[in-house]
């Protein structure tokens, strides 16, 4: 069965240090998200592609996050430099493109950041 | 402000049945979605729902009234691998997700 693909799975780094995660989606799915969830909440929007196109980027920290999606397949997102509060899982998702309204959005692993 | 509700947390008897509630006020809609999120995992999708009504799927249930703004998860026949966060997330007129903040479900036997 087709998933997408999120790593690492976990990573300890301190604070003003660097940090990416990486996202392979489910081939085919021209629409990608990652999203960060902090415990007992529900996931935040962080950064919305379609295909390698940025549609959302309202909710991303623009001075310390950037994300890019070059080829229109996998992406990448970093932070520099982490601060403690950037502490979360992290959230890979991807749906088959962005107008079709009937295609849920598949999620991968996640990405549990601490920051010491 | 685009808003979804749903309760904090709901506790429920093996083998009996929950309702889990969602309200939402969004800028339009396109479509209501249900996911499950065991402890420490990924969400993983439960149901869709566009039209009014009622959609079935084995155990799970989700009713939609968009006059109301309103959908609820059933959940029959509980078991203990029930006891997970459900989500309920909105998708508005800019095909954007609107997420809530999840149902937290405790199954006790």
């Amino acid at each position: 069965e087709a998933e997408v693909a999120q790593s690492p799975r976990y990573k300890i780094t301190e604070k003003s240090q660097a940090v990416a995660f990486w996202c392979d989606p489910i081939s085919g799915h021209a629409t990608l998200y990652w999203y960060r969830q902090i415990l007992g909440q529900g996931p935040e929007l962080l950064v919305q592609f379609q295909d390698e196109s940025v549609v959302d980027d309202s909710q991303l920290p623009k001075d310390r996050f950037s994300a890019e999606r070059l080829k229109g397949v996998d992406s990448t997102l970093k932070i520099q430099p982490a601060e403690l509060g950037d502490s979360a899982m992290y959230l890979c998702a991807s749906s088959l493109a962005l107008w079709d309204s009937n295609t849920e959005a598949f999620f991968g692993q996640g990405t549990r950041l601490t920051v010491v | 402000g685009q808003n979804i509700d749903q309760p904090t947390e709901m506790t429920a008897t093996e083998g009996a049945i929950v309702q889990i509630n969602c309200t939402y006020q969004t800028s339009g809609f396109n479509g209501l979605f249900w996911y499950q999120q065991h402890a420490g995992e990924a969400p993983t999708f439960l149901s869709y729902n566009v039209l009014d009504g009622l959609e079935e799927k084995g155990r799970f249930s989700s009713f939609l009234s968009r006059s109301k703004g309103y959908s609820y998860l059933l959940l029959k026949e509980l078991q203990m691998k029930d006891s997970a966060s459900y989500l309920c997330a909105v998708r508005d007129s800019n095909y954007q997700l609107i997420w809530g903040a999840g149902t937290k479900l405790i199954i006790k036997p």
